[in-house]
């Protein structure tokens, strides 16, 4: 079965500008979590969508972060405009639907640098 | 919190040893998930163990619990080079998934 994917791998802005990520999740998985990783950090939980409504965004920064998932399948995190402490990695994951008991599968991420 | 934390943080050893490392955590849970990420890559699941469950194996990982003490181990043992990553655990509720800041394991030849 394919895996998550995850478009750029990898991106350079300037601050101010602004970027978008794209995720593609495991076919007919209805969870679908955008992650925050500063380097030596563990992986902060932006964002949670089961299917297309959105289940925790509590730690989504609103004023300049927003996320959306398109008929409940593929994701766009978007941030606009970009600070220096938003260089990390954004790591997407997606699960079945149905219970707590199943695993996640994660893509490779995209490391955002901020300049 | 739902999230789990991880003891230690850092942790480095000599290759053919074994590694343990901890998790501890607050609330009740219905499992409890270990994950790996190799420096640069997304986590990858290594193991789950659910609450009514004592003790699973999965090759050279064993993972304990201890619901009464909130706590889990996750022992690898016979390490290689190849196991030089961080480790994290998880343990969700209502679908929500919250990791902690992990154990960083290196493996010295």
């Amino acid at each position: 079965e394919a895996g998550v994917a995850q478009s750029p791998r990898y991106k350079i802005i300037e601050k101010r500008q602004s970027v978008a990520f794209w995720c593609n999740p495991i076919s007919g998985h209805a969870t679908l979590y955008w992650y925050q990783q500063i380097l030596g950090q563990g992986p902060k939980l932006l964002i949670q969508f089961q299917n297309n409504g959105v289940v925790d965004d509590s730690q989504l920064p609103k004023d300049r972060f927003s996320a959306e998932r398109l008929k409940g399948v593929d994701s766009t995190l978007k941030i606009q405009p970009a600070k220096l402490e938003d260089s990390a990695v954004y790591l997407c994951a997606s699960r079945e639907e149905g219970g707590t008991n199943t695993e996640a599968f994660f893509g490779q991420g995209t490391r955002l640098t901020v300049v | 919190s739902q999230q789990g934390e991880e003891d230690p943080q850092a942790l480095s050893i000599q290759e053919g040893e074994n590694a343990t490392m901890n998790c501890s955590y607050k609330t009740s849970i219905n499992n409890l998930q270990w994950y790996r990420q190799n420096s640069g890559r997304g986590l990858v699941h290594l193991i789950l163990i659910r609450s009514n469950e004592r003790e699973k194996h999965s090759g050279r990982l064993r993972v304990t619990l201890d619901t009464s003490k909130k706590s889990s181990s996750l022992l690898i043992t016979a390490s290689r080079a190849a196991d030089t990553a961080s480790y994290f655990c998880a343990t969700p509720a209502a679908q929500k998934l919250v990791f902690g800041q992990g154990t960083r394991l290196t493996i010295n030849p």
